[in-house]
């Protein structure tokens, strides 16, 4: 079975610092990855995806991640934080048999220093 | 387009009652998954459907149960509630299943068990 360990469940950086959100999954197969937010009182947005093409995958406001099969890794990455990045991050993964299951991490609450 | 909306969003309910909560997905989507997220145990997949047809099913209780209509609306129940039920139910909608398509999730029904 699939698993998602997100490293830090509380990430704090100041603002225009470099966003880092660890993210470990355990797969049998090939897995698709996620990345999602959330905000308080909403419910989650796709950040980005990984399916099996490009490793390094782009997503939006400016969040990319980079699919490392050796380390069994997909860490969230974004150059510089601003005050509104504020939120949980979700990583989560599945397999194309599973339908739209995902299996998703705990979680990490980003905070941004200004 | 109007996006996922999730009916009731708040609502308080006492031990061993019952509570059917309701989703209605983005125009075209077939496919509805339906997740708990709470503090404790974080997010977990509860069922999808697809096509009126429960494709998977997560690790809970019988007393949890759902169904799709003809429209593609889903419905959830909960019989029996304990405690523990407390949770905010998300559903997310998707126009396929299995294809790691992206999901799109409502804003979720907040369920609290006094």
């Amino acid at each position: 079975a699939q698993s998602v360990t997100q490293l830090g469940s509380h990430v704090s950086v100041s603002e225009g610092a470099l966003v880092l959100l660890r993210c470990n999954y355990s797969s049998s197969v090939p897995p698709y990855l996620f990345w999602y937010v959330q905000y308080p009182n909403q419910g989650l947005q796709l950040l980005l995806k990984y399916t099996s093409a490009a490793t390094l995958v782009k997503g939006i406001n400016g969040f990319e991640a980079e699919f490392k099969k050796s380390e069994t890794s997909f860490h969230l990455t974004k150059p510089s934080a601003h005050m509104s990045d504020a939120a949980e991050y979700f990583c989560a993964v599945s397999l194309a048999l599973d339908g739209n299951k995902l299996v998703f991490g705990a979680g990490t609450i980003l905070r941004v220093k200004s | 387009k109007a996006g996922v909306t999730q009916t009731p969003r708040y609502l308080i309910k006492t031990r061993g009652q019952q509570v059917t909560l309701s989703c209605s997905p983005i125009s075209g989507h077939r496919s509805v998954s339906w997740y708990q997220q709470t503090p404790g145990q974080g997010l977990q997949f509860l069922f999808e459907y697809f096509s009126e047809t429960q494709r998977n099913k997560g690790n809970f209780p019988g007393r949890f149960s759902g169904r799709q209509f003809s429209n593609s609306r889903s419905e959830m129940n909960v019989s029996t509630l304990e405690l523990g039920d407390s949770a905010l139910y998300l559903c997310a909608s998707s126009p396929m299943t299995g294809t790691t398509g992206e999901l799109f999730f409502g804003e979720g029904s907040r369920l609290t068990v006094l």
